[in-house]
């Protein structure tokens, strides 16, 4: 149980082209989801908290109008990262919380060229 | 959150326990203390988590200090597929406020 999917599992795109990632809870419903992101050798940070109908809460420096997240239903979020940048290449992880515990996907690599 | 201290690496070999140490000297009282594990280029992995009891799951053991300053999840064999970055955070019981921080984890590498 507990299983979280996203999609797609990588994606290159051209620099200014947008790019959307998925995250799905495959078995249970989630009110609230989280996305990362990681840069390579480092831990993950917290980009935003969406929450099912309301407005995502975004960590410190990171730029809503940038990185915009919809979760419009309880097993869907998405994340479209807009005019996308070389900076903007990472990997990108969501969860989905069930009772006090979050459930990872497996994570989105994204490439900017 | 308050704050957790993991070494940056730790080995083991195959098929031998393995017992990852976690410091957490400010956790309070409603602080829960999870694990999860992250395999290269895959997303974090829930692991276990306790409040002040000892627990055991499928996956690992979690040994909470008397006095929770400290923990340590206990792999008993470990195997190749358990070689990962392991993260202890602290997660408050009370509130909205769901949000997990990552530290740098502890990576462990285990030998054939």
């Amino acid at each position: 149980g507990a299983v979280v999917s996203q999609h797609p599992s990588w994606v290159i795109c051209k620099s200014g082209t947008s790019v959307k990632i998925e995250c799905r809870s495959l078995d249970f419903q989630a009110t609230t989801m989280f996305w990362y992101r990681q840069f390579p050798k480092q831990s993950l940070m917290l980009m935003a908290t969406s929450n099912e109908g309301s407005k995502a809460t975004y960590e410190q420096g990171v730029e809503k109008d940038k990185f915009l997240i919809n979760h419009a239903s309880l097993t869907l979020s998405t994340l479209t990262v807009t005019s996308a940048h070389p900076e903007d290449s990472s990997f990108y992880i969501c969860s989905a919380r069930w009772a006090d515990t979050q459930y990872f996907g497996p994570g989105t690599r994204l490439t900017v060229l | 959150d308050a704050k957790t201290t993991q070494p940056n690496s730790m080995e083991s070999n195959e098929e031998e326990p393995v017992h990852l140490p976690c410091n957490h000297s400010t956790i309070s009282g409603t602080d829960y203390i999870h694990w999860y594990r992250q395999l290269p280029s895959q997303g974090p992995e829930y692991v276990i988590h306790g409040l002040t009891s000892n627990v055991n799951n499928r996956m690992a053991s979690l040994a909470i200090a008397e006095d929770r300053k400290s923990s340590t999840l206990i792999l008993h064999r470990a195997t190749l597929r358990d070689a990962a970055v392991y993260y202890c955070i602290l997660k408050n019981s009370g509130g909205s406020n769901y949000k997990l921080t990552f530290g740098k984890g502890t990576l462990l590498t285990v030998n054939p």
